[in-house]
């Protein structure tokens, strides 16, 4: 157990709906990260924030948005979904703002747009 | 943005075979090279990782050596086990999250 959580595990729901996943970092670490993870694909880098604030942007479309919660708690919003989208999504965090330390990743959720 | 690029795609070794998996990197600046390990349907975890001041770091039977010249760093597995099959991730972050695509190691019994 890694002591990053995401909730929910699974998401099933229809193109053009809107989803949140849900985030809680490990005690202590100021940064989360996200990654999406297609069938049999590498992990692809969404986006980064660092004790609140935007702190690094990857290939985030403009139908997702994320934040960061005063209690450090993040969420990934997804829009206007689509078939694409089926994907899993991890969290991860790690104590400081650069990537230059391990990260620990959550046991991700698994969305799937019918 | 940093690009990773990672090698073989897939890996099929025997048990007790030896295994190298090779990331290059573009970032000159780049200091730290972790490897993560991703177990099927498990989350990534790392292994190992080095930072630019040193050549090599082991961990029992797991290395990984760093040519900042040539911008490449590898993942050395010796002895492999059937419990090694998994697929492994180099990453090269930058000023973002870069990760390689990955590499499904199969170690036949």
């Amino acid at each position: 157990d890694s002591g990053v959580t995401q909730t929910p595990k699974h998401l099933i729901t229809a193109t053009g709906q809107r989803v949140t996943l849900r985030c809680s970092p490990r005690s202590g670490d100021l940064s989360v990260y996200w990654y999406q993870q297609s069938l049999d694909q590498g992990l692809q880098f969404l986006i980064q924030y660092y004790n609140g604030e935007e702190r690094a942007k990857g290939n985030i479309l403009e139908r997702f948005s994320a934040q960061q919660f005063p209690d450090l708690h993040s969420e990934l919003n997804l829009s206007s979904l689509e078939l694409g989208d089926s994907a899993l999504y991890f969290c991860a965090s790690s104590p400081g703002p650069s990537g230059y330390n391990e990260q620990f990743f959550g046991p991700g959720t698994r969305l799937t747009v019918l | 943005g940093e690009n990773v690029e990672q090698h073989p795609s897939t890996l099929s070794v025997q048990e007790g075979d030896s295994a190298v998996i090779k990331c290059t990197y573009s970032d000159s600046a780049s200091n730290y090279f972790p490897w993560y390990k991703q177990e099927l349907g498990k989350r990534p975890q790392l292994i190992i990782d080095i930072r630019s001041n040193v050549g090599e770091k082991k961990d029992q039977r797991i290395a990984v050596t760093l040519n900042k010249t040539a911008k490449h760093f590898s993942l050395h597995i010796t002895e492999t086990q059937p419990e090694d099959s998994a697929v492994y991730f180099c990453a090269s972050p930058s000023n973002d999250m870069r990760f390689g695509a990955g590499t499904r190691l199969t170690v036949k019994p």
